[in-house]
C-alpha cells in the first residue's frame, strides 16, 4: 500500500470560486483517480490523471470543470472550478500501480459551498 | 443496469452473529473484486479482494465469489461493533475499470 494524504482536509468556499485539492503519494504510482462522494452516496470517478499528459474523464465530468494536474508520479491535483452547492462533496484520490487492481484512497476532502 | 449492485440495507446484526453482505455484477467478464470499508466521514478502507470462484478466508473475514451467478458476498464472522460501517463492493470489467455499489450499511448491536 502507499500513505496518501490531501490538502485540504475540509474547505468552506464561496458560489463562484475555485477550490485546488492536493494528493501526494509516498511513492511512485502507476495510476491516480479523481473521485467525488455526495452525501449518503457511493463512489463517483471523475477522472484518471494521467502523467505528463491530459487527465481522462468520465461522462458527465469535462475539463473546464474539475481541471487536473499530475507533473508526475507522486503527486496530483485537482480543481473544482466556479463553484456551485450542488459541488458540496468529498473528493477522494486514489493510487494504484496496476490497471484493475486494488486501489488504496486518501483521506480525502470535505468541501462545502454556500 | 448498474454495474455493481448492493442491497443498501440497513442491516443490522447482534454482537458475535454472522453478517452476510452480498453484492452482484452486471459485466460477465469482469475478473477481480473488492471489498472495502467506510467508517462514517472515512475514506474507504480494503478489506480483502477476490479473483477466483470460491472463498478466501482472512481472520473473521470471508469473500466468496460465484462467477456463474455473478454474486460476490462478504461474511464477517463474531461481528463486533467496531465493525459497524458502510461495506463498498468494487468490480473491475473487462476495460480494467473500477465501479463501485452503493454500499451496504452495517449496524452490530452490542
Amino acid at each position: 500500500s502507499a500513505v496518501i494524504s490531501q490538502k485540504p482536509s475540509r474547505d468552506i468556499c464561496q458560489r463562484g470560486t475555485s477550490l485546488t485539492i492536493q494528493c501526494q503519494v509516498d511513492s511512485q504510482v502507476t495510476m491516480m483517480f479523481w473521485y467525488r462522494q455526495q452525501p449518503g452516496q457511493s463512489l463517483t470517478l471523475i477522472a484518471t490523471a494521467n502523467q505528463g499528459s491530459e487527465a481522462t474523464y468520465e461522462s458527465g465530468f469535462v475539463i473546464d470543470k474539475f481541471p487536473i494536474s499530475r507533473p508526475n508520479l507522486t503527486f496530483s491535483t485537482l480543481t473544482v472550478s466556479n463553484m456551485s452547492p450542488e459541488d458540496s462533496s468529498i473528493y477522494l484520490c486514489s493510487v494504484t500501480w496496476t490497471s484493475g487492481e486494488t486501489q488504496y484512497f486518501g483521506p480525502g476532502t470535505r468541501l462545502l459551498v454556500l | 443496469q448498474k454495474e455493481v449492485e448492493q442491497n443498501s440495507g440497513p442491516l443490522s446484526v447482534p454482537e458475535g452473529a454472522i453478517a452476510s453482505l452480498n453484492c452482484t455484477y452486471s459485466d460477465r467478464g469482469s475478473q477481480s473484486f473488492f471489498w472495502y470499508r467506510q467508517y462514517s466521514g472515512k475514506s474507504p478502507e480494503l478489506i480483502m479482494f477476490i479473483y477466483s470462484n470460491g472463498d478466501k478466508e482472512d481472520g473473521r473475514f470471508t469473500a466468496q465469489l460465484n462467477k456463474a451467478s455473478q454474486y460476490v458476498s462478504l461474511l464477517i464472522r463474531d461481528s463486533q461493533p467496531s465493525d459497524s460501517a458502510t461495506y463498498l463492493c468494487a468490480a473491475t470489467n473487462t476495460g480494467n475499470q473500477f465501479y463501485f455499489g452503493t454500499g451496504t450499511s452495517l449496524t452490530v448491536i452490542p
